[in-house]
């Protein structure tokens, strides 16, 4: 079955750092985008950034720029998302998707949660 | 800009129609997409390009888009249907997504 499996979410203090982890199962993980969205509690998706399928071009929303780095190890089909200097703010359940034709999040993960506090 | 404005909310009894927008500027160059969110539960994609359907989404869900806004309609709505939906699209270019307010359906 093609499915997303992410892991790393927790209790982080203000100013700490969270690395989440996304495992791809049953599709060619090297040929798609990779995407992290997330949502804060009660809120809609925010789009937080991007990877090309070989991780040449990234692309972040500006409230992570600088402080969250988005890579991939396509030997292992995972997607990560290094955290740094976390706010409140940044508290969400976030999602990795696949994003075919880079654009479309045809499958998503089941979501981790990462409270800031 | 690249913001996506929806309605808060939209309520229909069962078998009617369901009509949700989405407006922004972006819309008038870039293709809309739509996710249908249930409580508790990870996005799913119904529609890509204005008004493709993926494998496995019901053909009562149909995506148009016209100027700079763009509108998912379920027809025959079911009780299953009842959830959050998000548009979102691209900005100009295409580096970026950017997500709709969203619409909280109810059947």
């Amino acid at each position: 079955e093609v499915q997303l499996v992410e892991s790393g979410g927790g209790l982080v203090q203000p100013g700490g750092s969270q690395r989440l982890s996304c495992v791809a199962f049953e599709f060619n993980f090297n040929h798609f985008w990779m995407t992290w969205v997330r949502q804060a509690p009660g809120k809609g998706l925010e789009w937080v950034a991007s990877i090309r399928e070989d991780g040449s071009q990234k692309h972040y929303v500006e409230s992570a720029r600088g402080r969250f780095t988005v890579s991939r190890d396509n030997t292992k089909n995972s997607l990560f998302l290094q955290m740094d200097s976390l706010t409140s703010d940044d508290t969400a359940v976030y999602y990795c998707a696949r994003a075919r034709k880079k654009v479309d999040l045809d499958v998503w993960g089941q979501g981790v949660l990462v409270t800031v506090s | 800009s690249y913001e996506l404005t929806q309605p808060p909310s939209v309520s229909v009894s069962p078998g009617q129609m369901a009509r949700i927008t989405c407006s922004g500027d972006a819309l008038s160059k870039k293709f809309a997409y739509w996710l249908q969110q249930k409580s508790g539960q990870a996005p799913v994609l119904v529609i890509f390009e204005d008004s493709k359907r993926p494998s496995g989404i019901p053909e009562r869900f149909s995506g148009s888009a016209s100027g700079t806004g763009a509108t998912l309609s379920i027809y025959g709505a079911q009780v299953d249907d009842a959830a959050d939906y998000f548009c979102y699209t691209t900005d100009r270019s295409g580096d970026r997504l950017v997500f709709g307010t969203g619409t909280k359906v109810s059947v």
